[in-house]
């Protein structure tokens, strides 16, 4: 009964892979994001997508990603993986931001 | 432009003493402010929100436009409020984007 469910939890693997991280909620909301918790806990948004429109941050590298097929799922696709990579990326969910964000559990990646 | 400020990174406070979390906020607009708690290798939970004014776990918060200010207090701190408290930021717009600040962690001593 998860609301936001990220696979995998952890992810290691070695530099220039390609990989994949999954996000579903089951909320009904419209709106869904990646953020990045770097290792000194700074939290910092990398995409923000709706069904109709996505939204890059444009500090984020087009190494990374998003791919939504549906509203209730979005994925994050990253190429030629560095060690600056290594990271919690937290996927998270809002119908309106009065009602704030729900966020998934985290995927801890590291990068070797 | 959206900015959130958390000016201490640690803060230790002895259990039963009072706590204070301070946060400050730049926005030119009305802003939505937030405090997310996130306790160790947990996701983060949304703690409290400016508009709901409601106290969770012995906690509040005021939101003071003069002063741009968010700060989170609780009167007498509990060890299992150890945890990494995060304020937050929505100008609102069609991304409803969260600006978080950079977090303080909270260690309540026994």
């Amino acid at each position: 009964d998860t609301a936001v469910s990220q696979t995998p939890k952890y992810l290691v693997t070695q530099m220039g892979n390609d990989k994949s991280i999954k996000c579903e909620q089951n909320l009904g909301h419209d709106t869904m994001y990646w953020y990045k918790q770097d290792s000194k806990k700074f939290l910092k948004i990398m995409f923000s997508y709706n069904n109709k429109e996505l939204i890059i941050n444009e500090t984020v590298p087009n190494r990374f990603s998003p791919k939504s097929p549906d509203k209730a799922h979005l994925n994050l696709h990253i190429n030629s993986l560095e060690l600056g990579d290594s990271a919690v990326y937290f996927c998270a969910s809002s119908r309106g931001a009065a009602a704030g964000y729900t966020f998934g559990s985290g995927t801890r990646l590291t990068v070797v | 432009a959206q900015r959130v400020t958390q000016p201490e990174k640690l803060l230790s406070v002895f259990k039963g003493a009072p706590v204070e979390l301070k946060c400050n906020y730049s926005y030119s607009g009305s802003p939505e402010l937030f405090w997310y708690v996130q306790y160790s290798r947990q996701r983060l939970q949304l703690l409290l929100r400016h508009i709901s004014r409601e106290s969770i776990k012995g906690f509040t918060a005021d939101l003071n436009k003069g002063e741009t200010s968010f700060h989170l207090k609780k009167p007498f701190a509990q060890e299992e409020d150890s945890a990494m408290y995060y304020c937050a930021l929505s100008g609102g717009g069609s991304a409803r984007q969260l600006t978080f600040g950079s977090g303080t962690q909270l260690t309540v001593l026994p």
